[in-house]
């Protein structure tokens, strides 16, 4: 079983609607949660951490599920230029053993 | 404050030959992180630097092999190419064993061909 896992997608939602995204992982032990974005051909980039008690960003909202073993991610009132991979980083034994999903793509369209 | 610096941004290199790619962290950084994308595939670990010592290896070869120096920057060094390690090698630093709750910052990488 991979470390972590994620629906490859695509998700081909219109502008405006609320998509959302999990990621599950093995390691009960982890520690840490990141979402990352990544555009074609390009680098992926801290989109946000995951805390225990959720956070939000803006349209961006992030919650962690210990007993289930999964973070999520909802994006509300998609944009276009919200279309790109987005990853899930966990981070295991003592931040040493980090993890990415494979990513999650989102197309929004017009 | 410059950003993690990856040089060549591209790489051709025949089958068989050695390739070496290099990573300048973020400034206070310690740690450096390697990373190989093969198109449209996940991210794969490859190698973690802190403190000019290897930490940890991802399920690679031993032609896969790196070092950090004494300024934190790294290279990345892969001997006998394949065709198969044609990918987007990306770097990323952060401030350390103790900092990985915060994340790391990615360069842009470079893509390497290999023919």
């Amino acid at each position: 079983r991979k470390e972590v896992e994620q629906d490859p997608g695509p998700f081909n939602v219109p502008e405006g609607a609320t998509v959302a995204f999990n990621c599950t992982y093995s390691n009960s032990a982890s520690q840490s949660f990141f979402w990352y974005r990544q555009d074609c051909r390009k680098e992926p980039k801290l989109l946000m951490s995951v805390y225990s008690s959720g956070n939000e960003d803006g349209r961006f909202t992030a919650q962690l599920n210990r007993a289930s073993q999964y973070i999520s991610l909802l994006i509300r009132d998609s944009k276009l230029s919200d279309s790109a991979t987005y990853l899930c980083v966990v981070i295991s034994g003592n931040f040493n053993k980090f993890y990415f999903g494979s990513g999650t793509k989102l197309n929004v369209k017009p | 404050e410059a950003g993690v610096t990856q040089s060549p941004t591209h790489l051709i290199k025949t089958r068989g030959q050695q390739a070496t790619l290099r990573c300048s962290p973020i400034s206070g950084h310690t740690s450096v992180y390697w990373y190989q994308q093969a198109l449209g595939l996940g991210l794969q670990f490859l190698l973690w630097y802190d403190e000019g010592e290897e930490r940890n290896r991802g399920n690679f070869p031993p032609r896969f092999s790196g070092r950090q120096f004494p300024n934190y920057s790294s290279e990345l060094n892969v001997n006998a190419l394949e065709l198969e390690d044609s990918a987007l090698y990306l770097c990323a630093s952060n401030m350390g064993t103790n900092y990985g709750r915060d994340g790391y910052t990615f360069g842009s990488g470079t893509r390497l061909t290999v023919v």
